[in-house]
């Protein structure tokens, strides 16, 4: 079965500090991927997707970007935090077996982000 | 920004007696799905039901979908305080969004013991 790595798991940065926290997927291949973020006590929103290695799509402009380097591999990055960008961050990759485009999301543990 | 919206934001029940959530949306939908998180941790896929379905069960889970009043609502019966945790209903349009879910804002259900 399928598996999601997420690292790390928390985090705590100071306003102006780079990011990169880290997706990797096990038991799969060429899954969509997603990046969601969660403020505290609300829904999620979507950040980014990617259907393959290289190709991503914003969701919303933001402080943000994303990076797929290989085909299970998801990183999302900043040059510089904010404190709006305080969240639980979110991957998510296509349950196995489940439709490309319609089936169900399975998600890792979530890093959460402190930006101070 | 979110399509789906739960209702209640918040539910507080006994152990045994049933919880009922609803969620609304506002496009076209393909399925609706809903999902569990327990605290601080990722969400799990309980139930998808797809937009030509109006009911479906998986063991103590009931979900209904009505597509004419855009709504949807996931029935726990007999709950338990192991199901205590919040509840989001996302959408998925289907066609060329690329799986893409919009997520509601969440019930937080506390069941208590």
């Amino acid at each position: 079965s399928q598996t999601i790595h997420q690292w790390p798991a928390t985090l705590v940065q100071p306003v102006g500090s780079p990011l990169s926290l880290e997706c990797t997927v096990e038991g799969t291949s060429n899954p969509n991927l997603y990046w969601y973020r969660q403020a505290a006590g609300r829904g999620l929103q979507l950040l980014f997707y990617s259907v393959g290695i290289g190709q991503i799509s914003s969701e919303v402009p933001q402080n943000l970007s994303a990076s797929r380097p290989q085909d299970r591999q998801f990183i999302l990055s900043s040059k510089k935090l904010l404190l709006s960008d305080s969240g639980f961050y979110l991957c998510a990759c296509k349950g196995q077996g489940s439709a490309p485009n319609t089936g169900e999301l399975f998600f890792g543990e979530g890093s959460r982000l402190t930006v101070l | 920004s979110q399509q789906g919206e739960e209702d209640p934001q918040a539910l507080s029940i006994q152990e045994g007696e049933n919880a009922t959530m609803n969620c609304s949306y506002k496009t076209s939908i393909n399925n609706l799905q809903w999902y569990r998180q327990n605290s601080g941790r990722g969400l799990v896929h309980l139930i998808l039901i797809r937009s030509n379905e109006r009911e479906k069960h998986s063991g103590r889970l009931r979900v209904t979908l009505d597509t004419s009043k855009k709504s949807s609502s996931l029935l726990i019966t007999a709950s338990r305080a192991a199901d205590t945790a919040s509840y989001f209903c996302a959408t998925n349009a289907g066609g060329t969004s690329y799986g893409k879910l919009t997520f509601g804002q969440g019930t937080i259900l506390t069941v208590h013991p």
